[in-house]
């Protein structure tokens, strides 16, 4: 599976929008881009996965660039509730074996 | 509702004591793993299973072991062998790969807290 790069830390206001980036400059043509989050001392969540479209759902917008080495996982009005660590991971879907954490963005939304 | 359930969240063993965490799962999944977390860390895979009675070693199953008995139950012992088992462990599963539903992500429970005095 590809490695990823992240910030490690980012601050949003409550009620903005909060863009967080991945770098993924190695990913191969098969793999997608998913996007986890922990909030502190839970199990990691699901958001979104996308392979080269943007994509949407109820929870999050997932920005891919034309050249797929890179992302942008967008929280349209970030809330309290968001603050948690955010973790790109890109693997080719459906396959097996464990998910590739690395230490994520932290995202701190402030009132 | 289906999920996944892990007992208890927090577990307080002495040292050189083996202990069990328990991960039951009702969402019919056939894969089931092992993660461990330390403090400002990602996740380590310490062991997956893909089928019952069968699973494979992660990046550091050493000092732990598990059992696939049943598809429900995937419980995980820390052994007396691990050198620094306190961390926070986290189980997780998912469809098979070919399968239609949730495009195969992985949905992880709460996760138990396990100190070693």
């Amino acid at each position: 599976d590809a490695k990823t790069t992240q910030p490690p830390s980012m601050d949003c206001a409550e009620g903005r929008a909060a863009n967080l980036p991945c770098n993924h400059s190695t990913i191969s043509g098969n793999e997608y881009v998913y996007w986890y989050r922990q909030i502190h001392s839970q199990g990691p969540q699901y958001i979104i996965h996308g392979l080269k479209n943007n994509e949407t759902n109820e929870m999050a917008s997932l920005i891919i660039t034309e050249d797929r080495k890179s992302s942008t996982l967008i929280l349209p009005h970030a809330t309290l509730r968001d603050t948690a660590v955010y973790y790109c991971i890109v693997r080719v879907r459906g396959s097996q074996g464990n998910l590739i954490f690395g230490k994520g963005t932290k995202l701190s939304v402030k009132p | 509702d289906g999920g996944i359930t892990q007992s208890p969240k927090y577990l307080f063993r002495k040292e050189g004591q083996n202990v069990t965490l328990s991960c039951e799962q009702n969402l019919n999944h056939d894969a089931m793993y092992w993660y461990r977390q330390d403090p400002g860390q990602g996740l380590r895979l310490i062991y997956y299973s893909q089928i019952v009675n069968d699973f494979q070693k992660g990046d550091i199953a050493e000092g732990y072991s598990v059992s696939r008995e049943k598809k429900e139950s995937f419980p995980l012992t820390v052994t007396s062998a691990q050198k620094n088992p306190t961390a926070f462990y986290l189980c997780a599963s998912s469809s098979l790969a070919g399968t239609k539903s949730s495009y195969n992500e992985q949905f992880f429970g709460p996760g138990t807290r396990l100190t070693v005095l």
